[in-house]
């Protein structure tokens, strides 16, 4: 059904590694976004964008960054990792009200 | 701002159980209302949702009716299986700039089935 990709699904690095975590989707979506889910299961948008060359920041502060070069692609960048950015990072894309989510990726900074 | 509140985990049930999971919701105008779930390991999906007042979302077994007196989106399952032990998450479409939409989630409500 949902054709929307994240890779890596694990990834554990140590604290001040760039990592970039890559989202992916096949349906020519205009809008996605990611979301962070805490432990306690919460989300929280941290990233949203309408189409190519548009990005948002979302309702949590984060500091990762993203880009929007093509419209299928919308990666998301942590330039120097910190325990404090452990978490699970979900992708998602939209074109009506209904968001399709990729697996997400579970970062653990040590 | 909008916002949605559900109902504390975990739920424990008993196969074959009826299962409530409350979900009320805060918002100005009348936004889309959705249930979305998340399997252990896995992304969320949608499950059901309903667009307007007195609207009923069904999908699995699953349904949940929007109430705009009670300002509430429950949602129930007459006879509880294993494989419907995950995570629930309540959700409401929110205003962006420029007429777009996000979704505001709740904290999500874990339920697990015993045989």
């Amino acid at each position: 059904e949902a054709d929307i990709y994240q890779t890596p699904r694990y990834l554990v690095i140590g604290t001040g590694k760039k990592i970039t975590l890559e989202c992916s989707q096949t349906m020519g979506h205009d809008k996605m976004y990611w979301y962070q889910q805490d432990p306690g299961m919460e989300l929280h948008l941290i990233h949203y964008s309408y189409g190519v060359n548009s990005t948002e920041k979302g309702d949590l502060s984060s500091e990762s960054t993203v880009s929007r070069i093509r419209t299928e692609h919308f990666p998301l960048t942590l330039e120097s990792a910190r325990p404090s950015h452990t978490s699970q990072y979900l992708c998602a894309s939209s074109e009506s009200e209904k968001l399709f989510f990729g697996s997400g990726t579970q970062l653990s900074v040590l | 701002g909008n916002s949605v509140t559900q109902m504390e985990g975990p739920v424990t049930l008993s196969e074959e159980a009826f299962l409530t999971i409350n979900c009320t919701y805060t918002a100005t105008g009348y936004p889309s209302l959705f249930w979305y779930v998340q399997y252990p390991g896995e992304g969320l999906q949608l499950l059901l949702k309903a667009t307007k007042a007195d609207d009923k979302g069904s999908n699995k077994g699953f349904e949940a009716t929007y109430r705009k007196e009670t300002t509430s989106f429950h949602l129930e399952k007459g006879s509880v299986q294993v494989s419907d032990s995950a995570v629930y998450f309540c959700a409401l479409s929110d205003r962006l700039s420029g007429g777009y939409n996000k979704l505001i989630f709740g904290a999500g409500t874990r339920l697990a089935v015993h045989p």
